[in-house]
């Protein structure tokens, strides 16, 4: 079966710099791959969507890539915020089509002042 | 409006209780969804619905009985749980069930079962 991987220890850094997230998967060749933010006690919100044939995306400070070789997603969030810490999830379609999505444990992220 | 209504917020109940959890959105959305969260642990999709037919369940106990009134609400109903169904139950709906499609969470109702 399919398996997402993501850094399980959270990711500490400076307010400013670039965070650098990591999604690796095995046993699968997903359509597409996204990104969600979720917050202590809340639902998790969308962030980004890429696609098997797009390499890169770009969203305001957020900028996904794709590598469908390596079977890996990196997420950047550049000029970090304290308002950015949180827990990034990152997804993929499921095998049984209907949108299915499979989440990988997710990475806290902490941006320090 | 982007947003997915859950209410209750919070919810205690005996093994013997019936309550039900309810979803609402009003975005025109034709697939909804409910997960499971454990605590420090991924959502975990339990059942999909698409045009207000049960298309996935996720072999999920029959304890939990999904609803689907009308494509814009989403019931699930609970019945004789058991401890370890103590979770955060998200509720999301996508504009249709076709892959790549965003899913849009609801802020979910966190179970205690006693």
């Amino acid at each position: 079966s399919q398996k997402i991987e993501q850094n399980s220890e959270a990711l500490n850094i400076q307010e400013g710099k670039t965070a650098t997230l990591t999604c690796n998967y095995t046993n699968y060749s997903p359509a597409y791959l996204q990104w969600y933010r979720q917050d202590p006690g809340r639902g998790p919100v969308f962030l980004l969507l890429i696609r098997e044939n797009e390499k890169e995306k770009r969203k305001e400070r957020l900028k996904v890539t794709f590598d469908t070789t390596l079977k890996q997603s990196l997420f950047h969030i550049t000029a970090s915020q304290p308002a950015d810490s949180a827990t990034y999830l990152c997804a993929l379609d499921g095998p049984g089509g209907y949108n299915k999505l499979i989440f990988g444990a997710g990475t806290r992220l902490a941006v320090h002042p | 409006d982007t947003e997915v209504t859950q209410t209750p917020k919070h919810l205690v109940m005996g093994m013997t209780n019936k309550k039900s959890l309810k979803c609402e959105q009003h975005m025109g959305h034709r697939a909804m969804y409910w997960y499971k969260q454990k605590a420090k642990k991924p959502p975990e999709l339990m059942f999909v619905y698409s045009y207000e037919k049960l298309s996935i369940n996720e072999s999920v106990p029959s304890r939990f009985s999904p609803e689907c009134p009308n494509s814009s609400l989403l019931n699930l109903h609970l019945h004789a749980l058991q401890p370890e169904d103590s979770a955060l139950y998200l509720c999301a709906s996508s504009q249709d069930a076709s892959g790549g499609e965003t899913q849009y969470f609801g802020p979910g109702t966190r179970l205690l079962v006693l």
